[in-house]
């Protein structure tokens, strides 16, 4: 089970582009790397999927680097509804397995105007 | 198309009492979880269903059961109610290959005292 590490908050401002890390240098070869947003008092909403180098849908981008051992969720041009906590996971889901389906505590991401 | 519902939205038990949380989904997939979120804290898998007929143990199962009732419908159980399981509650489904794309309920917010 690859354990993750993200920094428990940051702050940017609005327009602003905003990339936060995370870190899971014990990565297996057939993880995949997810991440949701949450807000307060809402459950989690997923985001972006990736496995290797760069993926980009209407709300973020992933980046991977080809070792894999960390990843950046980047979101482009934040407004202040996108104050919210930000969850990474890893891990591997095979036929319904729940390895890796751990949230961790996540980065608590505040823009400010 | 509702998604993933909860009920109750919000529910407050003496300790020693008994109730059962109740997730739908209208999504036809075949996983669906049972997540707890306290203050801070990341959310927790309790027990997930892979598919219709099976239920298996997460992190934290203990005080808990659950019934996957069918396809759609997946319940949660607290037998004897502890303070210690004052806590969000969120259900959630998935059916992507990876599984990591999971589709979160709103959550019950249950209070034992």
């Amino acid at each position: 089970l690859a354990k993750t590490t993200q920094p428990i908050s940051m702050d940017s401002y609005e327009g602003q582009e905003v990339n936060i890390t995370c870190s899971h240098n014990n990565i297996a070869t057939n993880d995949y790397i997810t991440w949701y947003q949450q807000f307060p008092s809402q459950g989690p909403r997923f985001i972006i999927q990736g496995y290797k180098t760069k993926v980009t849908n209407e709300v973020a981008s992933l980046f991977i680097p080809a070792d894999r051992k960390s990843s950046t969720l980047s979101l482009p041009r934040v407004s202040l509804s996108d104050t919210a906590v930000y969850y990474c996971l890893v891990g591997l889901y095979s036929g319904g397995g729940a390895d890796g389906l751990t949230f961790g505590k996540g980065t608590h991401l505040i823009i400010q105007p | 198309n509702a998604g993933v519902t909860q009920t109750p939205k919000f529910q407050v038990l003496k300790t020693g009492q008994s109730m059962t949380l109740q997730c739908a989904q209208d999504m036809n997939h075949n996983s669906m979880y049972w997540y707890r979120q306290d203050p801070g804290m990341g959310l927790r898998l309790i027990y997930y269903s892979a598919s219709e007929g099976t239920t298996d143990k997460g992190e934290v199962p203990n005080g808990y059961n659950v019934s996957r009732l069918n396809k759609r419908e997946f319940s949660l159980r607290l037998e004897s109610a502890a303070p210690s399981q004052t806590s969000v509650y969120f259900c959630a489904s998935s059916d992507s290959p990876t599984g990591y794309e999971q589709f979160f309920g709103p959550g019950t917010r249950l209070t034992v005292l």
